[in-house]
């Protein structure tokens, strides 16, 4: 059972172009909603995270945006640079759970052209 | 300087060999994880622990086993039995239940050869 579904699988944007990475979670539990970025060959490294108790924030150029009655919440990269290129997971964590650990999406490959 | 250390950063693994990966922490983080990374496949839990001396099973533990005799680490030992074990292996830690950001080492790259 997938309980965070992210898509696209990848992701292809020009320069300046506005990046968009969707998940969906079916556990009305999960109360953490964290972004990773993870560069080739490298671990990954919390971007960006929200709580249910807002509906966007927003980082920089790095805006979470969240929709608690469709169970979803997604990533957007305004000005997107060739730097940005990665692969992005989002995540999702029931915090108050008795065995805490955090479910991944499958991610996302995203390249931005120059 | 804090951190996760993994070891090594590549490893070659011979059929029916067992070998260890290492993880060490110098964050003071209660919990500890270690994740499988395929492409196309996301992050897959192998086991976890949450204290000194207890772990849980995580989604694909089949094939492998763990020790949290320390706080700072948390070997994984990738065994005989685990029939595709070539991949990304990632140790991670927070700080305890619940407590938000988890922080990633740098890997290890596991090839059957």
């Amino acid at each position: 059972q997938q309980q965070v579904k992210q898509s696209p699988q990848s992701l292809i944007v020009q320069k300046g172009g506005i990046s968009i990475i969707n998940c969906a979670y079916e556990n009305t539990a999960f109360d953490y909603f964290p972004w990773y970025q993870q560069f080739p060959g490298k671990g990954p490294a919390l971007l960006i995270a929200i709580r249910p108790d807002v509906s966007e924030k927003k980082e920089g150029r790095f805006t979470i945006s969240f929709n608690k009655s469709a169970k979803q919440f997604s990533l957007h990269i305004m000005d997107s640079q060739p730097g940005d290129s990665a692969t992005y997971f989002c995540a999702a964590e029931n915090s108050g759970g008795s065995n805490y650990k955090l479910t991944f999406g499958k991610g996302t490959l995203l390249t931005v052209n120059p | 300087d804090g951190g996760i250390t993994q070891s090594p950063k590549y490893l070659f693994r011979k059929e029916g060999q067992n070998v260890t990966l290492s993880c060490e922490q110098n964050l003071n983080h209660d919990a500890m994880y270690w994740y499988r990374q395929d492409p196309g496949q996301g992050l897959r839990l192998i086991y976890y622990s949450q204290i000194v001396n207890d772990f849980q099973k995580g989604d694909i533990a089949e094939g492998y086993s763990v020790s949290r005799e320390k706080k700072e680490s948390f070997p994984l030992t990738v065994t005989s039995a685990q029939k595709n074990p070539t991949a990304f292996y990632l140790c991670a830690t927070t700080p305890g239940a619940g407590a938000g950001e988890a922080f990633f080492g740098q890997g290890t790259r596991l090839t059957v050869v």
